[in-house]
């Protein structure tokens, strides 16, 4: 089974469209995260939600929009792509008081 | 905010070696510092963690050690294998606050050579 989950795995889109990329976790945890990692590797936090409230927003443009409609599912809206955007993005969960963080497979955006 | 510095960037070894990869942080109440190892085009890994109430936890070829004065971690992996190759990263949060943010170094790429 399938801990996290992500859809789709690579998204190929033009600047200025919009698109979401979605994700889900079966492991009952709490807390869900998104982590986006460019070019260089480098792997910084973007949000957190816990029990489908926002906890952590960290300074992403107003473009980027997450939604959590239920504690297992955690999506993300981005608006007006850039070229900047390319990245690979990364959605991760874990549980309240636990804190290890268990990582999706990751989403590949590319903006042409 | 929590910053956290990683070295070296890349390390390159011969099987059988051991690698030592460094990390320092920069927040006291940081108490969770876990490493993830991520293999080219695949997610990161939890690998190993350590809470600032241990100094030392190993884990089979692998051992994390915590100087919480100094405020640095490092990550020893020994007798290395040609499949430990990949980009292993450390990471620092603080438990019980912020529900488990994690601050990454910037990553180390480790080449094992057979």
């Amino acid at each position: 089974d399938t801990a996290v989950s992500q859809t789709p795995k690579y998204l190929v889109t033009q600047m200025g469209n919009d698109k979401s990329i979605k994700c889900e976790q079966n492991l009952g945890h709490d807390t869900m995260y998104w982590y986006k990692q460019d070019s260089k590797k480098f792997l910084k936090i973007m949000f957190s939600y816990n029990n489908k409230e926002l906890i952590i927003n960290e300074t992403v443009p107003n473009r980027f929009s997450p939604k959590s409609p239920d504690k297992a599912h955690l999506n993300l809206h981005i608006n007006s792509l850039e070229l900047g955007d390319s990245a690979v993005y990364f959605c991760a969960s874990s549980q309240d008081e636990v804190p290890e963080q268990y990582f999706g497979p990751g989403t590949r955006l590319t903006v042409t | 905010g929590e910053n956290v510095e990683q070295h070296p960037s890349t390390l390159s070894v011969q099987e059988g070696d051991s690698a030592v990869i460094k990390c320092t942080y920069s927040d006291s109440a940081s108490n969770y510092f876990p490493w993830y190892k991520q293999e080219l085009g695949k997610r990161p890994q939890l690998i190993i963690d350590i809470r600032s109430n241990v100094g030392e936890k190993k884990d089979q070829r692998i051992a994390v050690t915590l100087n919480k004065t100094a405020k640095h971690f490092s990550l020893h992996i020994t007798e290395t294998q040609p499949e430990d190759s990949a980009v292993y990263f450390c990471a620092a949060s603080i438990r019980g606050t912020s529900y488990g943010k994690l601050t990454f170094g910037q990553g180390t790429i480790l080449t094992v050579h057979p």
